[in-house]
């Protein structure tokens, strides 16, 4: 069973605060992705990395950075924290292989900033 | 630009019946296109997958067709049951691997 974990269910903020959401995998696959979720607007990747220390922006990744120091894990860092970034953040994973990847998804941060 | 289009308005039906959910796509060239179904406070889980050269693909009640020409797909669901409710998602891979999600469908099975 594949697992991958996000440390918190659900967080809540204050504005300003530095922010770490971290995701584990022990599948042992590439890619891992950070998108966040909010109604109406879907599923919008923020970052990915398909190697450790390697990272892409996505298309919306003003206000976070990423950290994958070790192939299992990678964190999304929220600067400094404003309302407008309260939303379900998922992480993801695949094997980063083409054809027959399917995206293995955690159950998600609920992040409130207030 | 791309887009992947899925219906904004939810799909009520009946037990029993059929559910088709409507995939679009504009300005990709994807290798595959994957389904996913979300439950409300839950990541995606993957349903299927259909590659650029199958037209359709079945896994026991779900059926997903492929149309590179049309640039769609259609995802369907026999024999719907109330557990069925969810929403649904589209993925396409954008060239670099990447899956891209279209905001998805939510369908409503009542009993």
């Amino acid at each position: 069973d594949v697992k991958v974990t996000q440390s918190s269910r659900y967080l809540v903020k204050r504005t300003g605060e530095k922010v770490f959401l971290e995701c584990v995998q022990d599948m042992d696959h590439e890619n891992m992705f950070w998108y966040r979720q909010d109604p109406g607007l879907g599923l919008r990747l923020i970052y990915f990395s398909y190697d450790v220390k390697m990272k892409e922006k996505g298309d919306i990744p003003e206000g976070y950075s990423v950290s994958r120091e070790k192939k299992e894990r990678f964190s999304l860092i929220l600067e400094s924290a404003s309302t407008n970034q309260t939303s379900m953040y998922l992480c993801a994973i695949d094997r980063g292989q083409g054809e027959d990847t399917e995206a293995f998804f955690g159950q998600g941060t609920r992040l409130t900033v207030v | 630009s791309q887009k992947i289009e899925q219906n904004s308005e939810a799909l009520n039906i009946q037990e029993g019946k059929t559910a088709t959910l409507t995939c679009n796509y504009t300005n990709y060239s994807p290798a595959y296109l994957q389904w996913y179904r979300q439950d409300p406070g839950r990541g995606p889980v993957f349903l299927l997958l259909i590659r650029e050269n199958e037209k359709e693909k079945r896994k026991e009640r779900l059926k997903v067709t492929f149309d590179t020409t049309l640039k769609q797909s259609l995802f369907h669901i026999t024999a719907s049951q109330p557990a069925d409710s969810a929403t649904y998602l589209c993925a396409l891979e954008s060239g670099s691997y990447i899956p891209t999600f279209g905001r998805g469908t939510s369908l409503i099975v009542h009993p």
